[in-house]
C-alpha cells in the first residue's frame, strides 16, 4: 500500500496564478483533510470531507476549494494565489472521524508564491 | 481558546543521551493527545495516543505522560539515536460537535549529534 500520496511535491507560482493539489489514499478511508504548516505554527485544517461528493470548511479555509468526487480523492485548488499561501501543505485520512482513528499524512507539498 | 504549547522549541543532545519535550495545553473538552514525529521532508507519524484515564503510555524508547489534571504531557526519549532527529508535535483532540478536531503544537525540532 502507498498510504497517502500527494502531488505536486513542489511547486512555485506568480501571485494571481491557480492550481491544484492532489491527494490519494489507497487505505479506504472515509474521511480526507487537507492541513497547511507554517514556521512557528500547528498545523492548521483548510478542508476536510467525511465521505465522497461532501466537502466542509476548516479552520482557515478562505482562498481555498477543494472536491472529492472519488472517495479516494480530495484536491485542494487555489483559484488566484496570494504569497500568504505560501506553505507546506499536507493531505490525511482516517478510517472514520472518532477521536480515537489515527490520521495518515501524506508528504507535503511544498508551494512557493511569488 | 484551545491552544497546545510545546517547549523547548528546539533542543540539541548527544547521541546515546535521553532528553524530555514538554507539551502544555488548554484544550476542553479533551478527547484525547497523541504524539506525532516528524522527519524533514515527510509527513508527521503517530507516536503514542493517550486517553483521559491513561498516565502513559510506551513505544519503544518513546514514552509519553499525561497529567489530565494540570494539562501537561511530557515524550521521553531514552539512548537517543541520529536517526531520532526530528520534529515531535503534540496533538490534542477534542469533540467540536461535528468531528473530532485536532489542535496541533508548533512542535520541538530536535538535533542528535555523533
Amino acid at each position: 500500500n502507498a498510504g497517502v500520496t500527494q502531488t505536486p511535491k513542489f511547486r512555485v507560482l506568480k501571485t494571481g496564478q491557480s492550481m491544484t493539489l492532489l491527494c490519494a489514499q489507497d487505505m479506504n478511508h472515509e474521511y480526507m483533510y487537507w492541513y497547511r504548516q507554517d514556521p512557528g505554527m500547528g498545523l492548521r485544517l483548510i478542508h476536510y470531507s467525511v465521505g465522497e461528493g461532501t466537502t466542509a470548511k476548516g479552520e482557515v479555509p478562505d482562498g481555498y476549494n477543494v472536491s472529492r468526487l472519488k472517495k479516494q480523492n480530495f484536491l485542494l485548488g487555489l483559484e488566484s494565489a496570494a504569497p500568504s499561501q505560501t506553505s507546506v501543505y499536507f493531505c490525511a485520512s482516517s478510517y472514520t472521524g472518532g477521536s480515537y482513528n489515527e490520521q495518515f499524512f501524506g508528504p507535503g507539498t511544498r508551494l512557493t508564491v511569488l | 481558546k484551545n491552544q497546545v504549547e510545546q517547549s523547548p522549541q528546539s533542543l540539541i543532545i548527544l547521541e546515546g543521551k535521553n532528553c524530555t519535550l514538554q507539551c502544555n495545553y488548554t484544550v476542553s473538552p479533551f478527547s484525547n493527545l497523541r504524539w506525532y514525529k516528524q522527519d524533514t521532508g515527510r509527513g508527521p507519524v503517530s507516536l503514542t495516543i493517550m486517553t483521559f484515564s491513561e498516565n502513559t503510555k510506551s513505544n519503544g524508547r518513546y514514552t509519553a505522560t499525561l497529567d489530565a489534571d494540570t494539562k501537561q504531557s511530557s515524550l521521553h526519549i531514552t539512548a537517543s539515536q541520529l536517526s531520532d532527529s526530528a520534529s515531535y508535535i503534540c496533538v490534542v483532540t477534542f469533540d467540536s460537535g461535528g468531528y473530532n478536531k485536532l489542535i496541533f503544537g508548533a512542535g520541538t525540532r530536535l538535533a542528535v549529534h555523533p
